[in-house]
């Protein structure tokens, strides 16, 4: 199984603020199509997770531009700017691209 | 607008076998995969299994030997079959569409106690 290391665990952060939440994975997420199967998600307090970005770098529908992801390969960053009580939660990041399907193990962000 | 919601038994005792039903709206099963996922109370997510749009299933291969994934595209609804629980199978079960997973049902409360 491919494993998603997930980093940091706990990121306290100012409203208003910067953060970057990286996601390494034990092999490449480039698909034999060409894609990169990287997706980061939010879970709220009591809620279903939320789609943010959907192979490593668009936006989901309805998700604000002060959320953006990057990388390549087997290396994906997350980063939020000026940071809203809203963002806060736990930040999952999932690789669709190997079977079985595998999640990050959770970023939890919370006010400092 | 795309809806998911599942349905079940909210208690389950050891070595029995779960049903699960999620029904969903707004899109065609034979046009989207439907997934299975999990969390523990407290805990992270966990891929259950999938059954594509041409409804052949993929499954985890730790959970294969006791699951079964099926559905009914007249009714759109998609069932999770897992037998022999155990405690540790307490958990929310989630489904959700899609490769990218983009929209996500309530989730239900599963609880294996006796």
């Amino acid at each position: 199984d491919v494993l998603m290391t997930q980093t940091p665990v706990s990121l306290p952060v100012s409203l208003g603020g910067q953060v970057s939440i990286s996601c390494r994975s034990s092999q490449s997420l480039v698909h034999s199509d060409g894609n990169t199967y990287l997706h980061w998600y939010l879970q709220k307090p009591g809620q279903s997770p939320q789609l943010l970005i959907y192979r490593v770098s668009n936006r989901f529908s309805g998700v604000p531009d002060r959320f953006s992801g990057s990388g390549s390969g087997t290396d994906f960053t997350l980063k939020i700017s000026r940071v809203e009580p809203e963002d806060l939660g736990v930040y999952y990041c999932l690789q669709s691209t190997h079977f079985p399907l595998t999640f990050g193990s959770g970023t939890k962000l919370e006010i400092k | 607008q795309v809806q998911l919601k599942e349905s079940g038994p909210g208690l389950v005792q050891p070595s029995q076998t779960l049903s699960l039903t999620c029904t969903v709206s707004g899109f065609s099963l034979t046009s989207n995969s439907v997934h299975w996922v999990r969390q523990p109370p407290g805990k992270g997510l966990e891929w259950v299994g999938a059954i594509w749009s041409g409804g052949s299933t993929d499954y985890n291969s730790a959970l294969k030997s006791r699951l079964s994934i099926s559905r009914d595209t007249s009714k759109s609804q998609v069932f999770l079959k897992m037998n022999s629980l155990q405690t540790e199978d307490t958990a929310i079960y989630f489904c959700t569409r899609r490769w990218e997973l983009d929209y996500w049902g309530q989730g239900v409360m599963v609880t294996v106690s006796s």
